[in-house]
């Protein structure tokens, strides 16, 4: 079983729909991470998240440390928004353990 | 600061030849790590430093692959000899442990290594 498990692997919604993607962890950590990467693109930090619940613009980002999961929200969503998105989890600075990604694809 | 810097940011080899890929940290930041991306299994650490020390190779596939840190500003990755299923992304990434929002956490690019 994957320290990190994300769900769900693809998801196809239309523009405007809520969207939520779900990251469970096995291990203890200090931070969790969500990632997005665009196709052929680099990775690009959205949140890193050791409680609570942190928002940047249209994206929401929740986790529970007593149950191990974070949740990845886009309000309004966007075609611009189809990405690839990973959950990451560490301990402080040190090396992350990845997530197999969600694959979101947004249809005008 | 220009961000973690990774050159080339696309390599074509051929089997056997030696690949070598670089990465220049952000300023400051004392963690460097390199990572491997392929459509197979994803993310995954190969090797990363502290302070210029190589912490935890454990990820590094076999003994053609190395990786140096000389000094605080620069790492190399080298591969000796290329395989065709060395064919993967490689990411560089610095962090900072003093902490703040994020760590720092910063990826490069990327170089997209194709071994034909």
């Amino acid at each position: 079983k994957n320290e990190v498990e994300q769900s769900p692997q693809n998801l196809t919604a239309q523009e405007g729909e809520f969207i939520t993607i779900n990251c469970s962890y096995s291990v203890g950590i200090s931070a969790l991470h969500w990632l997005q990467q665009h196709p052929g693109g680099g990775i690009v930090s959205l949140f890193m998240l050791s409680s609570g619940k942190k928002k940047h613009g249209r994206l929401i980002a929740t986790i529970n440390i007593q149950e191990k999961h974070s949740s990845l929200h886009i309000t309004a969503s966007h075609p611009r928004d189809s990405a690839v998105y990973i959950c990451a989890v560490g301990r402080g600075a040190q090396k992350l353990v990845f997530g197999q990604g969600t694959r979101l694809t947004i249809n005008p | 600061d220009a961000g973690v810097i990774q050159s080339p940011r696309h390599e074509v080899t051929e089997m056997g030849q030696e690949v070598t890929l670089r990465c220049k940290p952000i300023s400051g930041h004392d963690y460097l790590f390199w990572y491997r991306q392929t459509m197979m299994r994803g993310l995954e650490l190969l090797i990363y430093f502290n302070n210029n020390v190589p912490i935890d190779d454990s990820g590094m596939p076999e003994d053609r692959f190395s990786a140096k840190m000389p000094n605080a500003s620069f790492s190399t990755l080298k591969i000796q000899p290329s395989e065709p299923r060395d064919s993967a992304v490689y990411f560089c990434a610095s962090s900072d442990s003093a902490g703040g929002q994020g760590y720092g956490y910063t990826f490069g690019s990327g170089t997209r290594l194709t071994v034909v």
